[in-house]
């Protein structure tokens, strides 16, 4: 299976709102209400930032959103903070029981 | 607070072997499913295995299959991934990730590095 599309990068100011595509198809995004996010800072594990495409685990801030339309999930970043520059990866459950991650997307906190 | 601990990464030549160690501890490790999810040198995130929290349920992607055996020991605590026939492109950092019932990876070890190389 191919990964999952997402925009190489993507940058706003601080304080604005970004938001983050991902591509997949209807064997995967599309069927499935199983899209999680991660964040991945440099030489860092990642970490979870959304599951079940608009939950949020406790701790993370309410400034990160999730959705998803069709084939296409998407995770929106409000107030941006320079704390929030970092790698962004989706990942969706997939048929044959495996998972499928996005090519990544580099946030710049300009 | 959970903690995952991979081990056994470092320098194989093409065609070896590696095994992969993940200590688990701060939950209750055989009520839960496992992963292991590797990276490449700037590259993305690419699953590799699933394992049922029992063991009895293992799922592989195709890049690894019949190369790469997940495992556990539930009374040690402890995931596994035996790496053979390890190739170039198996070079990565590779992390074991717990898995919610919710089909989501809730806690990442902080990886071991992989390098395959003559």
């Amino acid at each position: 299976q191919s990964a999952l599309t997402q925009p190489a990068s993507v940058s706003g100011s601080p304080g604005q709102s970004i938001t983050i595509s991902c591509t997949g198809t209807s064997s995967d995004v599309g069927n499935y209400d199983l899209v999680s996010w991660y964040q991945q800072h440099p030489g860092k594990a990642p970490k979870l930032m959304i599951f079940e495409v608009n939950k949020r685990p406790s701790g993370v801030s309410n400034r990160f959103s999730g959705s998803k339309s069709g084939n296409t999930a998407s995770l929106t970043i409000s107030g941006l903070q320079a704390e929030d520059e970092a790698d962004y990866y989706c990942c969706s459950y997939a048929s044959g029981s495996t998972f499928i991650f996005g090519g990544g997307t580099k946030l710049t906190v300009l | 607070e959970v903690q995952l601990v991979e081990s056994g990464g470092g320098l194989v030549q093409p065609g070896g072997s590696l095994r992969l160690s993940c200590a688990a501890s701060r939950f209750t490790f055989s009520s839960y499913e496992m992963n292991w999810v590797r990276q490449a040198p700037g590259k993305g995130l690419e699953w590799v295995s699933y394992i049922s929290s029992s063991g009895s349920t293992i799922y592989y992607a195709d890049s690894v299959k019949g190369r790469f055996t997940i495992s556990r020991d539930n009374a040690k605590n402890s995931l596994y991934l035996q790496m053979n026939s390890l190739r170039a492109e198996d070079t990565a950092v590779y992390y074991c990730a717990r898995q919610e019932v919710e089909y989501y990876f809730d806690y990442w070890g902080q990886g071991t590095l992989v390098t395959v190389s003559s």
